[in-house]
Parts: structure tokens; sequence; C-alpha cells
């Protein structure tokens, strides 16, 4: 089944630490993002991409990276910049340029401990 | 610009009642929009869209919007309420021409009551 697979589900991080949040997707879409989610809150975009070897800051992006060296992967680099980074990170895809909305990952909770 | 207002951000209704999740929208183009539902630590799953064609639009799990372009609103009803309904639930707008890049109301979280 085509699908949008975010790994790991829970992950740990001390301060100071990169981590790399993975995000994998095999419907062929063009475009991913990266949403940060706290709690009560709605979603917040860090950084999307809408063609390979190209991506763009969204509302939130300091401390953040992302890379989109293949069509399948665009993985987020949570930096020791981020000042607080405990949150819950959705990745998702969509058609380019299309009216049918974004197909959303299962979500990874960071937490800085 | 655009944007979009979910009016309230928690809703308490009791099982086998109707529910209403209200949302308002400003966008200078017509927009498209959907409804998104989150369960607790999971992603989202899209419940219903609308892209101009029928005004009332039926999604899964019994729900069911409406646009009113007068009103610049998308309400999201469902007549009775399922214990299993309980869940943060997200308006969101997407701009055609603007890249497909969607805007999230700040969600309204729905409980319900046995």
């Amino acid at each position: 089944d085509g699908g949008i697979t975010q790994s790991p589900k829970y992950l740990f991080r001390k301060e100071g630490q990169n981590v790399t949040l993975s995000c994998e997707q095999n419907l062929n879409h063009d475009a991913m993002y990266w949403y940060r989610q706290d709690p009560g809150q709605g979603l917040r975009l860090i950084y999307y991409s809408q063609i390979v070897n190209d991506f763009q800051k969204g509302d939130i992006a300091e401390g953040y990276s992302v890379s989109r060296e293949k069509k399948e992967s665009f993985p987020l680099t949570v930096t020791s910049a981020q000042k607080n980074p405990t949150a819950f990170y959705l990745c998702a895809s969509s058609v380019d340029r299309s009216v049918d909305g974004y197909t959303f990952g299962s979500g990874t909770r960071l937490t800085v401990v | 610009a655009q944007s979009v207002t979910q009016l309230d951000s928690h809703v308490s209704v009791s099982e086998g009642t109707p529910v209403l999740l209200r949302c308002n929208y400003s966008s200078s183009y017509s927009p498209s929009l959907f409804w998104y539902v989150q369960h607790p630590n999971k992603g989202l799953q899209l419940l219903l869209k609308y892209t101009s064609a029928a005004t009332l639009v039926k999604g899964i799990n019994g729900f069911e919007a409406e646009f009113k372009k007068s009103e610049t609103s998308f309400h999201l009803t469902k007549p009775s309420a399922h214990m299993s309904d309980a869940a943060e639930y997200f308006c969101v707008v997407s701009l055609r021409g603007a890249g497909n890049m969607l805007t999230f109301g700040g969600g309204t979280r729905l409980m319900v009551k046995p």
C-alpha cells in the first residue's frame, strides 16, 4: 500500500545534540512538508520541498535543516540551535499544485532529556 | 492573504447528540477547503474536502460540511456523535495557484461524553 512513513515514533535527545527525523513516501508525490505541533496548538510549517534538490523555509525554520536528494525522502535535522525542540513532528506529502490536500505520516514525538 | 479561524478550541457533546465544529475562512480567491481529524499521537487523516463542486460535502464516518460563500464558512457537522469521534479537528484552506500550500486552523478538540 502507498503511504508515508515517519521514523522513529519516539525520539529522545540530549541537549546539544543534533537528531534526524526520517520521512519516506512511496506515493510518487512531488511535494513534501515538515510541520511542528505543540500541545494544544495547530501545525506550524518548518520546511517544504516541491521538487528534488530544492526546499524552502517555512514559518519556523530556525534551528532546523532539511535535504531532498531523492523524491521519496525528506529528512529533518533538529540542530542544537533549536532552543525548544520538544514537540510532535509531522511530515506530509502532496501531488504538486493539486487540490487534493496532503497525506500525513503518523508523526515523531521528540523529547529533550 | 488567506487565513482560517476555528471558532471553538474545545467542544463537548454527549454521545448520540449532534456535532457542530465551526470554521470561517478568508481568501481573495475561490479556495479549496478541508477538514482533517487527528487522534492522540497520530497523524492527520482527511475527513472531507470541498473543491468547487457541490457545496454540501460528505466525508468519512458520517461527517459532512457545507461551503457557504456568503458567510465564508465551512462548518463540520455530524448528526449523532460516537465515542470514537473524540479527537482534534482541523479546518484547512488551500489557495489555488499558490503551489498547493495549506493554511491550518488552530484546531478544535472534540470531547464526547457517555
